[in-house]
């Protein structure tokens, strides 16, 4: 099982403001992703990447950004923040391992915007 | 049309029962299935991934059926703990992965 570490793990922040959170992953997974989710709903892919200088960017990526400079370092930018981007952001990586790629998702930082 | 879909329940069932998930999902050339536990306000966990004959862990029983595209969970003798929001998910040919709105259990005593 991966260890993915995520900062800050809650987030209370005032519209306007560019803020970036912090995705690392310490078992050298060439995969990673970002998810959004709001309570009760499904998750949806923002961005994702498949190594170093590669990302792409998923369903709902229109207002955020991704970089990919080292393998175990995944952070997320909001260049300014509204009160629509309040949700659960959950950052994610996966690993091959028996016939199939599985993924491991971090603690999930929760972003208030006021 | 949603990649996967599930029944969003909620399943409320007692104790020792034996309760089934079920999941269907839209691309037939879809590479891996699995499911995972989601506890309230907590990260998506794996449970178990599910392989193409079916396959057991403990009371956990996962099956796939390719030809009508549909995945099932069964829980053997439900304990308080399971109690949880299961979600199917499913991996694409491009290495997405796509998860379902999730099925709500809630175990009671």
């Amino acid at each position: 099982e991966a260890d993915i570490y995520q900062t800050p793990r809650y987030l209370v922040i005032g519209t306007g403001k560019k803020i970036t959170l912090e995705c690392s992953q310490t078992m050298g997974h060439d995969k990673m992703y970002w998810y959004q989710q709001d309570p009760g709903m499904e998750l949806h892919l923002i961005h994702y990447s498949y190594g170093v200088n590669s990302t792409e960017k998923g369903d709902l990526s229109s207002e955020s950004t991704v970089s990919r400079i080292r393998t175990e370092h995944f952070p997320l930018t909001l260049e300014s923040a509204r009160p629509s981007h309040t949700s659960q952001y959950l950052c994610a990586s996966s690993e091959y391992r028996a016939i199939t790629y599985e993924q491991y998702f971090g603690p999930g930082t929760r972003l208030t915007v006021t | 049309r949603k990649e996967v879909e599930q029944d969003p329940g909620p399943f409320n069932v007692p104790e020792g029962a034996t309760v089934a998930f079920n999941c269907t999902y839209s691309n037939s050339a879809s590479q891996s299935f699995f499911w995972y536990r989601q506890d309230c306000r907590k990260e998506p966990k794996l449970l178990m991934s599910v392989y193409s004959s079916g396959n057991e862990d403990g009371r956990f029983t996962a099956q796939l059926n390719r030809a009508s595209q549909y995945i099932s969970l069964l829980i053997r003798d439900s304990k308080l703990s399971d109690s949880a929001t299961y979600l199917c998910v499913v991996r694409g040919t491009g290495n997405q992965f796509y998860f379902g709105t999730g099925t709500s259990l809630t175990v009671i005593p």
